[in-house]
């Protein structure tokens, strides 16, 4: 079974921080996806990366995903108060077909 | 709005009943799949559909079932229900077949299941 491990679990911030989201496995995926679920709604995807390697930005959120496709990590720089929410992590395998979603790293941040 | 609807929002039941949810996918998208997120297990996924043919299946227990129709809309049914079941149920359509490396999966808001 692949696992998908996040750390941290709880993570409170005071607004202007920056923040790193860690998302690892013993397993290889194909691509990994990152979504952000806020509270009563679905997962909406941010990213997917694909390359061993890889760093995606959007805005002030930078996605790097690791060289053996592991592993990836997610930066906030200068974390605000929308960014509040549970960002999860996503592992795609086109063996299964599924995504294998990580456990997730619940964030907030303080005003 | 994602474009994928779920019916109900919210529902409450006791033990040993039996529910129903359901799903329409977006417009076009033909691959439905159904996940469970609870408290302690996180965001698990279920069963897959594509054009009304099973594709894969998850962490299903055998007290669950679903279907996809001709219409695309997608049905969960859950029996015999016990305390544990409760949770958030989450439908998701996607274009083509797979979770393939492109491939982007959108996510309606949810039923939430609360067995009493």
């Amino acid at each position: 079974t692949q696992l998908l491990e996040q750390s941290p679990q709880f993570l409170s911030i005071q607004e202007g921080e920056n923040l790193t989201v860690y998302c690892n496995s013993s397993s290889v995926f194909s691509s990994l996806q990152w979504y952000r679920q806020e509270p009563g709604e679905g997962p909406v995807l941010l990213v997917t990366v694909v390359t061993g390697g890889e760093v995606k930005k959007l805005k002030r959120l930078t996605f790097q995903f690791g060289d053996a496709r592991k592993d990836s990590s997610l930066h906030i720089t200068a974390a605000q108060p929308g960014d509040t929410g549970l960002y999860l992590c996503a592992g795609v395998d086109t063996g299964r077909r599924a995504l294998t979603f990580g456990s997730g790293t619940r964030l907030q941040v303080q005003p | 709005d994602s474009g994928v609807t779920q019916t109900p929002k919210h529902l409450i039941t006791a033990t040993g009943q039996r529910v129903t949810l359901r799903c329409s996918p977006r417009s076009g998208d033909l691959s439905v799949y159904w996940y469970q997120q609870s408290l302690d297990q996180g965001l698990q996924f279920l069963i897959q559909y594509y054009n009304g043919e099973e594709r894969a299946k998850g962490n299903i227990l055998e007290r669950f079932s679903a279907q996809q129709f001709p219409d695309l809309h997608s049905e969960l049914n859950l029996s015999s229900l016990e305390l544990g079941d409760s949770a958030l149920y989450f439908c998701a359509s996607s274009e083509v077949l797979g979770a393939g490396t492109y491939n982007e999966q959108f996510f309606g808001p949810g039923t939430r299941l609360t067995v009493l």
